[in-house]
């Protein structure tokens, strides 16, 4: 049982924007950084968000991260087809002293 | 380039062990925590544990600790994973990826391709 709350789908058609929330509380969220990881289908996961906002090298600047309170959001702007796979945000969580990823969201392009 | 390549994975009977292990290459490897993640067929990702760069601390998921152990060598730029006590809910292809700082677990910057863990009788 995760205790990153994502919604479990999002769908958008090429070109719009598409929003994916991530809910947790103040022992991670709230008081660490959240990363975000895309999967591709049969792939490894692969970091496109770190330290809340920040991009690594080589993701595109359509993605974006943000973060307020206890939650944190990813936005996906002018949507692609390659761009459809699952998403999950993570955190450190200080009560469990572990990493935990959230629940998922499987993004359509429709 | 950064490689994280994992073996040791396969079939195994429930109550069996297994040690994964994940060579790397391509970074200063002493100088990054690693950590493994699994996820079981069809489901989410789950963090499994972690270990910093140079082996002193190590983090383990509630759901493994006990009969989960990390460890590491830097000499060989190695990262294992002994598995014991294996149950049917630890099926999952368990995935090596280095961590973006040296303690901790923060973001996971490079993975693994991943090694199939499938416990059964």
């Amino acid at each position: 049982q995760s205790v990153l709350t994502q919604p479990p789908s999002a769908s958008g058609t090429p070109g719009q924007r598409v929003t994916i929330s991530c809910s947790g509380s103040s022992s991670n969220i709230g008081s660490n950084y959240v990363y975000w990881y895309q999967q591709l289908p049969g792939t490894a996961p692969k970091l496109l968000i770190y330290r809340n906002t920040q991009r690594p090298s080589g993701v595109p600047d359509r993605f974006s991260g943000s973060k307020s309170g206890t939650s944190a959001s990813l936005a996906i702007s002018g949507l692609r087809s390659e761009d459809e796979a699952d998403y999950y945000c993570a955190a450190w969580d200080d009560s469990l002293s572990g990493y935990v990823f959230g629940t998922g969201t499987k993004v359509t392009v429709l | 380039e950064v490689q994280l390549l994992e073996s040791g994975g396969g079939l195994v009977q429930p109550g069996g062990s297994l040690r994964l292990s994940c060579a790397a290459s391509g970074f200063t490897f002493s100088s990054y925590a690693m950590s493994w993640v699994r996820q079981a067929p069809g489901k989410g990702l789950e963090w499994v544990s972690a270990i910093s760069g140079s082996g002193g601390r190590t983090y383990y998921a509630d759901s493994v600790k006990g009969r989960f152990t990390i460890s590491r060598d830097n000499a060989k730029n190695t990262v294992y994973l002994q598995i014991n006590s294996l149950r049917a809910e630890d099926t999952a292809v368990y995935f090596c990826a280095k961590c973006i700082t040296i303690f901790g677990v923060q973001g996971l910057d490079y993975w693994g391709q991943g090694s199939l863990v499938t416990v059964s009788s």
